[in-house]
């Protein structure tokens, strides 16, 4: 797996768009960029993946820089129950949990 | 379409004993991976399995800890002679492979506590 590299948190008013950044510079050609979710103990959450293009769910969008160095996660209307612990791997088939970024939705 | 099962979800052992923990992939997928938390700390990878198959165990610990995946049934992480320091969350997941893309889906995990 690649290095991932992520702020160990972030702060976003609720209603706000939360944009959460990584960097993955040495990411190899096969490796996905996957972001998963931790809320409190619970199970993670796979929230979205992707490899080249951008990608958008009912969750979150992810977009992925040309030279795939880089990402960045983004919630379009972060409420309340979106905070949680956030976590970039680039993988290809094990996945490496970091300590990711913790985002504190604010009221 | 159900998700991935795990039971149980608390288990309470003594020093000694073993720890059986099972867990129940999502509907067609046939690849599960175990994942320890220990308490305030992040997910360790433990093993990827695929249908009687180990794949991975570059996480398992060298003794006392196995696992596996029969062609029926649950995967099966088994801890024996259990100690204090096995006390953690642990979490399975399973995947179904498209292509060369994994995402993987969790379950609720088993909290172990070993007294």
């Amino acid at each position: 797996d690649a290095k991932t590299t992520q702020p160990p948190s972030m702060d976003c008013a609720e209603g706000r768009a939360a944009n959460l950044p990584c960097n993955h510079s040495t990411i190899s050609g096969n490796e996905y960029v996957y972001w998963y979710r931790q809320i409190h103990s619970q199970g993670p959450q796979y929230i979205i993946h992707g490899l080249k293009n951008n990608e958008t769910n009912e969750m979150a969008s992810l977009i992925i820089t040309e030279d795939r160095k880089s990402s960045t996660l983004i919630l379009p209307h972060a409420t309340l129950r979106d905070t949680a612990v956030y976590y970039c791997i680039a993988s290809y088939q094990k996945v490496t949990f970091g300590t990711g970024t913790k985002l504190q939705v604010i009221p | 379409n159900a998700g991935v099962m795990q039971n149980p979800r608390h288990l309470v052992r003594r020093r000694g004993q073993e720890a059986r923990l099972r867990c129940s992939p999502m509907k067609g997928h046939s690849h599960v991976y175990w994942y320890r938390q220990l308490p305030e700390e992040g997910l360790k990878f433990m093993v990827y399995l695929q249908k009687e198959n180990i794949i991975d165990e570059s996480g398992m610990p060298k003794e006392r800890f196995s696992a596996e995946f029969p062609k029926e049934g649950p995967s099966i992480l088994r801890i024996q002679q259990v100690v204090r320091g096995d006390s953690a969350a642990y979490f399975c997941a399973s995947s179904l492979s498209v292509g060369q893309s994994y995402e993987q889906y969790f379950g609720p995990g088993t909290r172990l506590t070993v007294t």
